[in-house]
């Protein structure tokens, strides 16, 4: 299986910050990884796919990179409900769909 | 607008068995591949199956042979049959419409709606 590999587990950040989450994959998967938000208690909500198109809705703050193995999303300005738990899913050996460990991001 | 609303979780012996439900409106189940994911207390992100259009499905290794996907058409509306339920497989069970954009394999490109969740406690 592959695994993914987010860094860092745990973020603290302010308002307005730029911040940046990283995600690793064990083997190469293309361009065929996804960004999700979590926040407590709900759902997670898709951010972003193919490694970098926002999905329709998503703020423009929101941005993603990468290919092969190495993965980032970025937030460019943080508002305050942007602070929540974030997950990269690798879709490359679908349906054996695997997701990163998660990023707590919180306010400073 | 696309609503997909889980039922049937709740408390269960080890070794019991449990029927969820996902009751799907704003879109057709069958015309769609469709997740279930879980997620342990505090825990991350764990797929556990999925039915494609085409009807075909799929399974984790963790609940292959134990758990069972299907859909009624006529109810729009995705299940997991839960059978021989074990201590670890206690979570929120979501399920999630895997998104209607394909890559060039015909594979889905995420999962873009999500349920809110029904949690399972296994437990004696």
């Amino acid at each position: 299986a592959i695994r993914m590999t987010q860094s860092p587990s745990s973020l603290s950040a302010s308002t307005g910050d730029r911040v940046t989450i990283t995600c690793r994959a064990s083997q190469g998967i293309s361009s065929y990884l996804a960004w999700y938000q979590q926040k407590p208690g709900k759902a997670p909500k898709l951010l972003i796919y193919a490694a970098s198109t926002l999905q329709s809705g998503v703020p423009s703050r929101f941005s993603g990179s990468g290919s092969g193995t190495d993965f980032t999303l970025t937030i460019s300005c943080l508002q305050s409900e942007d602070f929540a738990t974030y997950y990269c899913q690798q879709y490359y050996s679908y349906p054996q769909n695997t997701f990163g460990q998660g990023t707590k991001l919180e306010i400073k | 607008e696309v609503q997909l609303v889980e039922s049937g979780g709740g408390l269960v012996q080890p070794g019991g068995s449990l029927r969820l439900s996902c009751a799907a409106s704003g879109f057709t189940v069958s015309s769609n591949y469709m997740s279930w994911v879980r997620q342990a207390p505090g825990k991350g992100l764990e797929w556990v199956s999925v039915i494609y259009s085409g009807g075909s499905t799929y399974y984790a290794d963790s609940v292959k042979g134990r758990f069972t996907i299907s859909r009624d058409n006529s109810k729009n509306t995705l299940y997991l049959q839960m059978n021989s339920l074990r201590a670890e497989d206690t979570a929120v069970y979501y399920c999630a419409r895997d998104s209607d954009y394909y890559d060039s394999s015909g594979y889905p490109l995420g999962s873009d709606y999500w349920g809110q969740g029904t949690l399972v406690t296994v437990s004696s």
